[in-house]
């Protein structure tokens, strides 16, 4: 089935710790993203990737890192630099950077203990 | 830097009733713009876009959206709601290959 993977779906971790979430995509998409989605403030993006080995700040990356590395994986690190990190985080991907329209995997639930 | 905002965060209708959702965006020029719905317990999907043309574009499940250059607005309609609408609605812009989101807006429809 093609998609979007997310892993884990759920994440506890201790302040301090830094965290990886994982996102692979089989859709032969050119472009992935990430983003936090927290109530009342809808989707912030945190890190973008147009092309592998290459990607770009998004509007909340402080705390967080990401590499490409493979077309298909796009992976994020929460790291204990970031301030407030509980939070659902979703990766998406599309075929062109440009269009907009992307496509999401479920989501991974992460919460700091 | 583009902005979206959606002015009704929970709305909360009947069934049968019709359904306006406000999006409106702060930058002109060339945009492209998207409705995407979260059902509950369910991923993101597109509900629909404009990219150009015909500003009164239809998506699924019934639903349309009128952009209004003049107003900066992307509109959603839905001229009959169903239970099954029960969702979460956002609004995005697209910015130099970046998707920017409103804050969302949550709909509830009662049976």
């Amino acid at each position: 089935d093609g998609g979007i993977t997310q892993s884990p779906k759920y994440l506890f971790r201790k302040e301090g710790q830094n965290v990886t979430l994982s996102c692979e995509q089989n859709l032969n998409h050119d472009a992935m993203y990430w983003y936090r989605q927290d109530p009342g403030q809808g989707l912030r993006l945190i890190y973008y990737s147009q092309i592998v080995n290459d990607f770009q700040k998004g509007d909340i990356a402080e705390g967080y890192s990401v590499s490409r590395e493979k077309k298909e994986s796009f992976p994020l690190t929460v790291t204990s630099a970031q301030k407030n990190p509980t939070a659902f985080y979703l990766c998406a991907s599309s075929h062109l950077a440009n269009t907009g329209e992307l496509f999401f995997g479920e989501g991974s639930r992460l919460t700091v203990l | 830097a583009q902005s979206v905002s959606q002015h009704n965060h929970h709305v909360i209708l009947s069934e049968a009733a019709s359904l306006e959702l406000g999006c409106n965006y702060s930058y002109g020029g060339t945009v492209n713009l998207f409705w995407y719905v979260q059902y509950p317990g369910q991923h993101l999907q597109l509900l629909l876009k404009y990219f150009s043309g015909d500003p009164l574009v239809k998506g699924i499940k019934g639903f349309e959206a009128e952009f209004i250059k003049s107003k900066f607005s992307f509109n959603l309609r839905k001229p009959s709601v169903q239970w099954s609408d029960t969702a979460e609605y956002f609004c995005a812009v697209n910015q130099g290959g970046k998707l920017i989101f409103g804050q969302g807006t949550e709909l509830s429809v009662k049976p």
